[in-house]
């Protein structure tokens, strides 16, 4: 079956610790995505990867990073910058950007 | 002012009653999303639509856009509708979102 899985779906940490999460698909999608939700708030975009080896910030990038090594997989990490890394994160992909856009099940993330 | 402005917050229905959700946006898009989040988080796309109207089962979604609005209608709602329905619109490489309709459907 296609689709993309992310792991854990719940994950703590403790404050000053970066922890990363991967975020994998099978649909040999170009485009990738990491969005934080939080209560009350519309999803946010904090990274995108058009193609392989290419990412671009999205409105929240501050304090997180990730790569683009293989079409597959888009891992993101949460560094210990990032001033409140509780949210939930989905991760997304989609042919190219622009078009209908597919989403992981979301890892929710506790720092404490 | 959000961009993206959806209508109602909160929505509880009897099974069987025709539903419809709002979204107003105000920029300028490529096309807009209607995406359904189950209680667990995980986010189903519903439509994808650039002008007119699309139907899928009991759900169909409009949109208008020289008014720049879209509506969302599920006719004859289950439970199973019960959910949260999410608009978003597309511009260049990105989507925007709105905060949301909480649908319940009572039995």
């Amino acid at each position: 079956d296609g689709g993309i899985t992310q792991s854990p779906k719940y994950l703590f940490r403790k404050e000053g610790q970066n922890v990363t999460l991967s975020c994998e698909q099978n649909l040999n999608h170009d485009a990738m995505y990491w969005y934080r939700q939080d209560p009350g708030q519309g999803l946010r975009l904090i990274y995108y990867s058009q193609i392989v080896n290419d990412f671009q910030k999205g409105d929240i990038a501050e304090g997180y990073s990730v790569s683009r090594e293989k079409k597959e997989s888009f891992p993101l990490t949460v560094t210990s910058a990032q001033k409140n890394p509780t949210a939930f994160y989905l991760c997304a992909s989609s042919i190219v950007t622009g078009t209908e856009q597919y989403f992981g099940p979301g890892t929710r993330l506790t720092v404490t | 002012k959000n961009e993206v402005e959806q209508s109602p917050q909160n929505l509880t229905a009897q099974e069987g009653e025709f539903i419809t959700i709002n979204c107003s946006y105000s920029v300028g898009i490529s096309a807009l999303h209607w995406l359904q989040q189950h209680p667990g988080g995980g986010i189903v796309s519903l439509f994808m639509l650039s002008s007119g109207k699309k139907k899928h089962g009991r759900l169909i979604a409009t949109i208008n856009i020289q008014e720049k609005h879209s509506s969302l209608h599920i006719t004859a709602s289950h439970p199973r509708d019960s959910a949260v329905y999410i608009c978003a619109v597309g511009s260049g490489d990105k989507l925007t979102f709105g905060t949301g309709t909480r649908l319940a459907v009572r039995p």
